[in-house]
Protein backbone atom coordinates (compact mmCIF):
# COMPACT_ATOMS: atom_id res chain seq x y z
CA UNK A 1 0.00 0.00 0.00
CA UNK A 2 1.03 3.43 -1.20
CA UNK A 3 2.26 6.15 1.98
CA UNK A 4 -0.06 8.64 0.17
CA UNK A 5 -3.06 7.84 -1.91
CA UNK A 6 -4.88 9.95 -4.15
CA UNK A 7 -7.92 9.23 -6.80
CA UNK A 8 -5.78 10.43 -10.08
CA UNK A 9 -9.13 11.41 -11.91
CA UNK A 10 -9.45 12.80 -14.56
CA UNK A 11 -12.48 14.64 -12.53
CA UNK A 12 -14.54 16.49 -15.42
CA UNK A 13 -16.89 18.68 -14.28
CA UNK A 14 -18.57 22.12 -16.02
CA UNK A 15 -17.85 25.49 -14.33
CA UNK A 16 -19.55 26.79 -11.43
CA UNK A 17 -19.58 23.50 -10.08
CA UNK A 18 -18.37 22.33 -6.77
CA UNK A 19 -15.68 19.35 -6.63
CA UNK A 20 -14.02 17.40 -3.88
CA UNK A 21 -11.32 14.91 -3.55
CA UNK A 22 -9.32 12.59 -0.94
CA UNK A 23 -5.76 11.64 0.32
CA UNK A 24 -5.76 8.99 2.15
CA UNK A 25 -2.22 8.59 4.15
CA UNK A 26 -1.32 5.43 5.94
CA UNK A 27 1.32 6.37 8.55
CA UNK A 28 -0.91 7.87 11.84
CA UNK A 29 2.60 9.58 12.45
CA UNK A 30 1.99 12.37 10.00
CA UNK A 31 2.14 15.72 11.20
CA UNK A 32 1.59 18.20 8.77
CA UNK A 33 -0.74 18.49 5.42
CA UNK A 34 -0.74 20.15 2.43
CA UNK A 35 -2.42 20.85 -0.84
CA UNK A 36 0.05 21.76 -3.77
CA UNK A 37 -1.28 22.85 -7.28
CA UNK A 38 0.68 21.73 -10.40
CA UNK A 39 -0.13 23.09 -14.03
CA UNK A 40 0.93 20.97 -17.03
CA UNK A 41 4.40 21.12 -17.62
CA UNK A 42 4.85 23.37 -14.08
CA UNK A 43 6.62 23.47 -11.04
CA UNK A 44 4.09 22.97 -8.34
CA UNK A 45 3.01 25.51 -5.64
CA UNK A 46 1.69 25.29 -2.44
CA UNK A 47 -2.26 26.19 -1.96
CA UNK A 48 -3.12 25.64 1.16
CA UNK A 49 -2.42 23.75 4.55
CA UNK A 50 -4.36 21.51 6.25
CA UNK A 51 -5.16 22.33 9.75
CA UNK A 52 -7.14 19.65 12.24
CA UNK A 53 -10.07 22.02 12.30
CA UNK A 54 -10.30 22.43 9.08
CA UNK A 55 -9.79 25.78 7.13
CA UNK A 56 -10.96 28.08 4.43
CA UNK A 57 -9.19 30.48 1.41
CA UNK A 58 -12.02 31.97 -0.28
CA UNK A 59 -13.01 28.66 -2.85
CA UNK A 60 -11.40 26.48 -1.17
CA UNK A 61 -11.56 24.25 1.75
CA UNK A 62 -9.24 21.73 3.15
CA UNK A 63 -10.26 19.47 6.35
CA UNK A 64 -8.38 16.73 7.99
CA UNK A 65 -9.73 13.26 9.61
CA UNK A 66 -7.33 11.70 11.51
CA UNK A 67 -9.27 9.34 12.91
CA UNK A 68 -9.89 8.10 8.95
CA UNK A 69 -6.48 9.54 8.22
CA UNK A 70 -7.42 11.35 5.19
CA UNK A 71 -7.70 15.16 4.35
CA UNK A 72 -9.92 16.84 1.42
CA UNK A 73 -10.24 19.55 -0.81
CA UNK A 74 -13.26 21.27 -1.57
CA UNK A 75 -13.32 23.35 -4.86
CA UNK A 76 -16.50 25.74 -4.67
CA UNK A 77 -17.97 27.64 -7.76
CA UNK A 78 -14.97 26.38 -10.20
CA UNK A 79 -13.29 28.08 -12.69
CA UNK A 80 -11.90 27.51 -15.53
CA UNK A 81 -8.34 28.74 -13.90
CA UNK A 82 -8.68 25.54 -11.16
CA UNK A 83 -8.05 23.32 -13.86
CA UNK A 84 -4.52 21.12 -12.79
CA UNK A 85 -2.94 18.67 -10.98
CA UNK A 86 -3.63 19.01 -6.84
CA UNK A 87 -1.18 16.95 -4.81
CA UNK A 88 -1.29 16.27 -0.86
CA UNK A 89 1.53 16.46 0.72
CA UNK A 90 2.30 14.33 4.49
CA UNK A 91 4.80 15.21 6.33
CA UNK A 92 5.87 12.92 9.10
CA UNK A 93 7.53 14.14 12.38
CA UNK A 94 10.59 14.52 12.12
CA UNK A 95 10.18 17.44 9.12
CA UNK A 96 12.62 15.46 6.67
CA UNK A 97 10.16 12.68 5.28
CA UNK A 98 8.03 14.51 2.94
CA UNK A 99 5.81 12.94 0.66
CA UNK A 100 3.84 13.49 -2.71
CA UNK A 101 0.69 11.90 -3.33
CA UNK A 102 0.51 11.25 -7.18
CA UNK A 103 -1.83 13.93 -7.72
CA UNK A 104 -5.60 14.20 -8.82
CA UNK A 105 -6.48 15.97 -12.26
CA UNK A 106 -8.97 18.30 -11.96
CA UNK A 107 -10.25 19.61 -15.25
CA UNK A 108 -13.12 22.43 -15.44
CA UNK A 109 -15.00 22.47 -18.90
CA UNK A 110 -16.95 25.85 -19.92
CA UNK B 1 13.86 38.29 -4.65
CA UNK B 2 14.63 35.38 -7.80
CA UNK B 3 13.04 32.01 -7.02
CA UNK B 4 14.44 28.97 -6.76
CA UNK B 5 16.71 28.40 -10.11
CA UNK B 6 17.52 25.05 -11.87
CA UNK B 7 19.57 24.98 -14.93
CA UNK B 8 19.28 23.62 -17.44
CA UNK B 9 15.66 23.56 -18.34
CA UNK B 10 16.12 20.57 -20.96
CA UNK B 11 19.29 18.30 -20.68
CA UNK B 12 19.27 15.99 -23.48
CA UNK B 13 21.77 12.84 -23.07
CA UNK B 14 22.95 9.57 -24.44
CA UNK B 15 22.87 6.39 -22.75
CA UNK B 16 26.13 6.29 -20.24
CA UNK B 17 26.70 9.50 -20.70
CA UNK B 18 26.34 11.62 -17.29
CA UNK B 19 23.90 14.43 -16.39
CA UNK B 20 24.65 17.05 -13.93
CA UNK B 21 21.38 19.41 -12.75
CA UNK B 22 21.87 22.63 -10.83
CA UNK B 23 19.66 24.03 -8.49
CA UNK B 24 19.93 27.50 -6.48
CA UNK B 25 17.87 28.64 -3.43
CA UNK B 26 16.22 31.17 -2.98
CA UNK B 27 18.53 33.98 -0.84
CA UNK B 28 18.02 33.11 2.36
CA UNK B 29 16.82 29.05 2.00
CA UNK B 30 19.57 26.53 3.65
CA UNK B 31 17.76 23.65 2.40
CA UNK B 32 16.97 21.96 -0.29
CA UNK B 33 15.22 19.00 -1.72
CA UNK B 34 15.29 17.15 -5.04
CA UNK B 35 12.50 14.75 -6.70
CA UNK B 36 11.94 13.48 -9.74
CA UNK B 37 8.87 13.05 -11.57
CA UNK B 38 8.32 10.21 -14.26
CA UNK B 39 5.33 11.41 -16.80
CA UNK B 40 1.95 11.15 -15.39
CA UNK B 41 3.10 10.25 -11.96
CA UNK B 42 3.47 12.25 -9.06
CA UNK B 43 6.68 13.59 -7.25
CA UNK B 44 9.35 11.35 -6.04
CA UNK B 45 11.64 12.69 -3.11
CA UNK B 46 15.07 11.64 -3.41
CA UNK B 47 17.18 13.38 -1.47
CA UNK B 48 17.28 16.54 1.03
CA UNK B 49 20.25 18.35 1.50
CA UNK B 50 21.54 21.27 4.06
CA UNK B 51 24.44 23.24 3.28
CA UNK B 52 27.63 20.58 3.10
CA UNK B 53 25.65 17.87 4.89
CA UNK B 54 23.03 15.24 3.36
CA UNK B 55 20.66 15.20 6.13
CA UNK B 56 18.24 12.21 4.52
CA UNK B 57 19.16 10.47 0.87
CA UNK B 58 16.52 7.72 1.30
CA UNK B 59 15.05 8.26 -2.04
CA UNK B 60 17.73 7.91 -4.01
CA UNK B 61 18.67 4.93 -6.18
CA UNK B 62 21.84 3.32 -4.79
CA UNK B 63 23.82 3.50 -7.98
CA UNK B 64 24.90 6.20 -10.10
CA UNK B 65 22.66 9.08 -8.41
CA UNK B 66 24.41 11.45 -6.11
CA UNK B 67 23.50 15.02 -4.73
CA UNK B 68 25.99 17.57 -3.19
CA UNK B 69 25.30 21.53 -1.53
CA UNK B 70 28.49 22.75 -1.11
CA UNK B 71 29.17 25.72 0.79
CA UNK B 72 29.38 27.90 -2.15
CA UNK B 73 27.43 27.74 -5.35
CA UNK B 74 23.86 25.26 -6.31
CA UNK B 75 23.29 22.41 -5.30
CA UNK B 76 24.29 19.39 -7.67
CA UNK B 77 22.32 16.48 -8.57
CA UNK B 78 24.88 14.25 -10.77
CA UNK B 79 23.50 10.96 -12.61
CA UNK B 80 26.11 9.14 -14.03
CA UNK B 81 26.16 6.72 -17.25
CA UNK B 82 22.17 7.63 -17.74
CA UNK B 83 19.63 5.20 -18.90
CA UNK B 84 16.38 6.22 -20.90
CA UNK B 85 14.77 5.13 -17.41
CA UNK B 86 15.79 8.04 -15.71
CA UNK B 87 14.62 10.40 -18.59
CA UNK B 88 11.96 12.29 -16.34
CA UNK B 89 11.44 15.92 -15.01
CA UNK B 90 13.80 16.84 -11.79
CA UNK B 91 12.45 19.23 -9.51
CA UNK B 92 14.34 21.36 -6.82
CA UNK B 93 12.50 22.90 -4.18
CA UNK B 94 14.16 24.79 -1.17
CA UNK B 95 12.58 26.46 2.27
CA UNK B 96 14.12 28.47 4.98
CA UNK B 97 16.31 27.23 7.68
CA UNK B 98 13.77 24.66 9.66
CA UNK B 99 12.89 24.87 13.42
CA UNK B 100 11.51 21.35 13.06
CA UNK B 101 8.84 22.34 11.92
CA UNK B 102 7.80 21.41 8.03
CA UNK B 103 8.81 25.15 6.23
CA UNK B 104 6.88 25.93 2.62
CA UNK B 105 9.11 24.56 0.30
CA UNK B 106 9.28 26.33 -3.27
CA UNK B 107 10.26 24.79 -6.11
CA UNK B 108 12.24 25.52 -9.38
CA UNK B 109 10.93 25.11 -13.00
CA UNK B 110 12.01 21.76 -13.21
CA UNK B 111 14.72 19.68 -15.80
CA UNK B 112 13.37 17.95 -18.01
CA UNK B 113 16.17 14.99 -19.06
CA UNK B 114 15.64 13.19 -21.71
CA UNK B 115 17.51 9.93 -22.02
CA UNK B 116 17.99 8.72 -25.82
Amino acid sequence: RKEVEQDPGPFNVPEGATVAFNCTYSNSASQSFFWYRQDCRKEPKLLMSVYSSGNEDGRFTAQLNRASQYISLLIRDSKLSDSATYLCVVVYSSASKIIFGSGTRLSIRP
Amino acid sequence: NAGVMQNPRHLVRRRGQEARLRCSPMKGHSHVYWYRQLPEEGLKFMVYLQKENIIDESGMPKERFSAEFPKEGPSILRIQQVVRGDSAAYFCASSPQSSGSYNEQFFGPGTRLTVL
